[in-house]
């Protein structure tokens, strides 16, 4: 059974910090990494596709890496600010349409 | 551009009721997808379509079936509601080659069975 897992299940931080979490996944038969952001009563909505070994995205003060070979990834804010308060899903793909998703990462911005 | 909408937004089913979620995409998408979303549990792939009149089933797929009769629609039925199918139920849709392309979600139904 494939397993996805991120870490921490939770966190909060103040307003102005940098944070990072994980997402760990097999590392055989790697096809794609999603991450994707979860406000509450919302939808998920998609951060980053990744599916190249070191891959770095970046989108505002959102970046994300990718390590295949040993199965992981990084989600990193810089200057947490309380609008990125959260869940963050990671979602792995291996190449059979399936995605397995993580239990994701609850992010609080204090103010 | 509606995006991914979800037919109806709650429920409250009594066990051995039927009942069928509706899911639209307006973004010509190919692949579909239905997941359920349970505390403490990462979303699971409950079926999924690659296009139209094709399905197949998720890592959960019993208490459940799907049908893809249209490309814009992706259906969810129950025949025979379980105490155990209460949950939050997400569709999904993406375009191209799926896994390089994000998916886009509904916004959930959340069903209750009681």
């Amino acid at each position: 059974i494939l397993n996805v897992e991120q870490s921490p299940q939770s966190l909060h931080v103040q307003e102005g910090d940098s944070t990072n979490f994980t997402c760990s996944f097999p590392s055989s038969n790697f096809y794609a990494l999603h991450w994707y952001r979860w406000e509450t009563a919302k939808s998920p909505e998609a951060l980053f596709v990744m599916t190249l070994n070191g891959d770095e995205k970046k989108k505002g003060r959102i970046s994300a890496t990718l390590n295949t070979k040993e199965g992981y990834s990084y989600l990193y804010i810089k200057g947490s600010q309380p609008e990125d308060s959260a869940t963050y899903l990671c979602a792995f793909m291996s190449g059979t349409y399936k995605y397995i998703f993580g239990t994701g990462t609850r992010l609080k911005v204090l103010a | 551009n509606a995006g991914v909408t979800q037919t109806p937004k709650f429920r409250v089913l009594k066990t051995g009721q039927s009942m069928t979620l509706l899911c639209a995409q307006d973004m010509n998408h190919e692949y579909m997808y239905w997941y359920r979303q349970d505390p403490g549990m990462g979303l699971r792939l409950i079926h999924y379509s690659v296009g139209e009149g094709t399905t197949a089933k998720g890592e959960v797929p019993d208490g459940y079936n799907v049908s893809r009769l249209k490309k814009q629609n992706f259906l969810l039925g129950l025949e025979s509601a379980a105490p155990s199918q209460t949950s939050v139920y997400f569709c999904a849709s993406s375009s191209g080659l799926a896994g390089v392309i994000e998916q886009f979600f509904g916004p959930g139904t959340r069903l209750t069975v009681l």
